[in-house]
């Protein structure tokens, strides 16, 4: 079953947009919640990651909202910009080992 | 300074035949993860590693799947008699600290693998 769910699979935004991505998850025994950023051709490379006991986390543009009672949490991408666009998976660290959602692939139009 | 390779980045092979992935970390780095990326999908976890010991495979899809570390640097991911269904990139992770922790863990480009 699929453990960290990832939704919309596929967004679309205008340059100076909000990006929402959002991801729900049900072990209880996580602890580390990662974002990650792929491009075409690359690996995934971290972008900003938040403990379960905190419920925001802000980086730059960048920032992830924690709700640890819903078990869900969301990534804010804001005055998103054309090369934001990249498909963008959540996480969530199980013993050291990552659970990955299915991605969702953003599109920032100029 | 270098970040994780992956060698070869692209590899077709036909049905049947063995292959190997090989994944250089970042140097000192202590673990070391394989994960496997089918396409349109998220990575899922295949193995990992701290230094020379394989601490998990649970996420080994199959007995044809095998990966080692013998030095805790350098590992192989070897596939045998390869399927169809085992088209998808590997990807290679490390981290600084020992398996278990929240370290980030830094990927590398992938392999790509077709299996005809």
């Amino acid at each position: 079953q699929q453990q960290v769910k990832q939704s919309p699979q596929s967004l679309i935004v205008q340059k100076g947009g909000i990006s929402i991505i959002n991801c729900a998850y049900e072990n209880t025994a996580f602890d580390y919640f990662p974002w990650y950023q792929q491009f075409p051709g690359k690996g995934p490379a971290l972008l900003i990651a938040i403990r379960p006991d905190v419920s925001e986390k802000k980086e730059g543009r960048f920032t992830i909202s924690f709700n640890k009672s819903a078990k869900q949490f969301s990534l804010h991408i804001m005055d998103s910009q054309p090369g934001d666009s990249a498909t963008y998976f959540c996480a969530a660290n199980q013993g050291g080992k990552l659970i990955f959602g299915q991605g969702t692939e953003l599109s920032v139009k100029p | 300074g270098a970040g994780v390779s992956q060698s070869p980045r692209y590899k077709v092979a036909k049905r049947g035949q063995d292959v190997a992935l090989r994944c250089d970390p970042i140097s000192g780095h202590v673990s070391l993860f394989w994960y496997q990326q089918a396409l349109g999908q998220g990575p899922e976890f295949l193995t990992y590693f701290q230094n020379e010991a394989q601490l998990d495979k649970s996420g080994l899809p199959s007995d044809r799947f095998f990966a080692e570390r013998p030095e805790g640097s350098v590992s192989t991911l070897k596939i045998q008699r390869t399927q169809q269904e085992d088209s998808a990139v590997y990807l290679c992770a490390s981290t600084t600290q020992g398996a278990g922790g929240t370290d980030t863990q830094y990927f590398g480009p992938g392999t790509r693998l077709t299996v005809l």
